[in-house]
């Protein structure tokens, strides 16, 4: 079963505007981290949130988490065409020695 | 090497067919969890290894698949008499020991069951 939720499922933009992708999940965590995926490759990780955090930026990423509201956002700044992958985030439950738990992911179109 | 790699990087198999997927995480990483990838899909928990040890297997779609890491390095993962609903993505990851879980993946094996 997969726990967080990404919304919109696929998103088309222009190169040089914001994205902005959603993530909502159940049960009570300790981190949130958001991957990337290219086509026909393997997830990589671009961040990491902890529960106590409310906010925070890597390069062009801004990420926040409403833990009230159990959701996070990631916002992607003056978007490249590189930046044309699927975007996932995972969870790690605040439940012991449990394995990440992947969104269905929102699929990032920028077109030059 | 420098990441996590995963042979075959495709492998077509024949309904009933027995097939063996490889993982070589990146050395000194103490954790490595399989995932299973549909098409337009995220990634499912499929089983986790801490050295040796399978720590959670709750993942295992049936008692037809099966994964090992006898030596706390290399792992494999074997599914037995394929069926079509098997076809997917394998993902290998691993992550070093002690602080938070992030996850280092290789690029896959792409499965189809014909």
């Amino acid at each position: 079963s997969q726990q967080g939720e990404e919304d919109p499922q696929a998103l088309s933009i222009q190169e040089g505007e914001n994205a902005t992708m959603n993530c909502s999940y159940k049960t009570s965590i300790n981190n949130l981290q958001w991957y990337r995926q290219n086509s026909g490759r393997g997830l990589v990780h671009l961040i990491l949130i902890r529960s106590n955090e409310r906010e925070k930026h890597s390069g062009r990423l801004r990420v926040t988490l409403d833990t009230s509201k159990k959701s996070s956002s990631l916002l992607i700044t003056a978007s490249r065409a590189a930046d044309t992958a699927s975007y996932f985030c995972a969870t790690d439950r605040n439940s012991g020695n449990t394995p990440l738990v992947f969104g269905k992911g929102t699929r990032l179109s920028v077109i030059a | 090497g420098a990441g996590v790699s995963q042979s075959p990087r495709y492998k077509v198999a024949k309904r009933g067919q027995d097939v063996a997927l490889r993982c070589d995480p990146i050395s000194g990483h103490v954790s490595l969890f399989w995932y299973q990838q549909a098409l337009g899909q995220g990634p499912e928990f499929l089983t986790y290894f801490q050295n040796e040890a399978q720590l959670d297997k709750s993942g295992l779609p049936s008692d037809r698949f099966f994964a090992e890491r006898p030596e706390g390095s290399v792992s494999t993962l074997k599914i037995q008499r394929t069926q079509q609903e098997d076809s997917a993505v394998y993902l290998c990851a691993s992550s070093p020991t002690g602080g938070e879980l992030k996850l280092f993946f290789g690029s896959g094996t792409q499965l189809s069951v014909l």
